[in-house]
């Protein structure tokens, strides 16, 4: 079955304790992007990747990392976690930047 | 820079009534791309459809339809009948031809009541 796949799908942190979320497709597709979700400001976009080792600022991308070091593999890296950081995170896969999204099933972080 | 509008936040309308959720957008690209997304109350996000900036035709996809207009920057989205399980939150979004970005509007939550 097509999937992107994240993990954890609930997490509660506390400050500065450095976490990863992990997001997996099986898809082949170039193209994968993470977002966060907060309410009423919509789905903001953190980084993207056009392909392996092609990584890109969105526009919330302070306090985030990212890599790229396959073409299934996007992980987001909180290096030292704050509560603004409390929200639901999304990763998505396209076969091209312009495409459709596929989706994850979300990642929902709370940072005490 | 690109920007979406969803300027409605929240309709509630009775079943079987027709809605339109309307998508403002701003960019200074001239080729862009257009998409609607659903987002049930279950939290998945679901595509619904894509459009480029080329191609101003109306879609129809059995009570769903999308009006796009160039002239307007708009690409607003009708439910004709609605029903219960079209309550959701629907996102409009908008990449511009330099792959990658993406910006999503801050979604229209509509409950449709039985």
């Amino acid at each position: 079955e097509a999937q992107v796949t994240q993990n954890p799908r609930y997490l509660i942190t506390v400050t500065g304790k450095k976490l990863t979320v992990t997001c997996s497709q099986n898809m082949n597709h170039e193209y994968m992007s993470w977002y966060r979700q907060d309410p009423g400001l919509g789905l903001r976009q953190i980084y993207y990747s056009m392909n392996v080792e092609v990584t890109d600022k969105g526009d919330v991308p302070e306090g985030y990392k990212v890599s790229r070091k396959e073409k299934r593999n996007f992980p987001l890296i909180l290096e030292s976690p704050s509560p603004n950081q409390t929200s639901l995170y999304f990763c998505a896969s396209s076969p091209g930047g312009t495409g459709e999204l596929f989706f994850g099933e979300g990642s929902r972080l709370t940072v005490l | 820079a690109q920007k979406v509008t969803q300027a409605q936040t929240e309709i509630s309308v009775v079943e079987k009534e027709d809605v339109t959720l309307d998508c403002v957008y701003e960019t200074r690209d001239t080729t862009y791309y257009l998409f609607w997304y659903k987002q049930p109350p279950s939290g998945e996000l679901v595509f619904l459809i894509r459009r480029n900036s080329f191609d101003e035709q109306n879609e129809i996809s059995g009570r769903y339809s999308w009006n796009f207009q160039k002239s307007t920057s708009s690409f607003n989205f009708t439910i004709t009948a609605s029903q219960v399980v079209d309550s959701a939150v629907y996102f409009c979004a908008l990449s511009e031809s330099r792959a990658g970005k993406s910006t999503f509007g801050d979604g229209t939550t509509l409950t449709v009541k039985p």
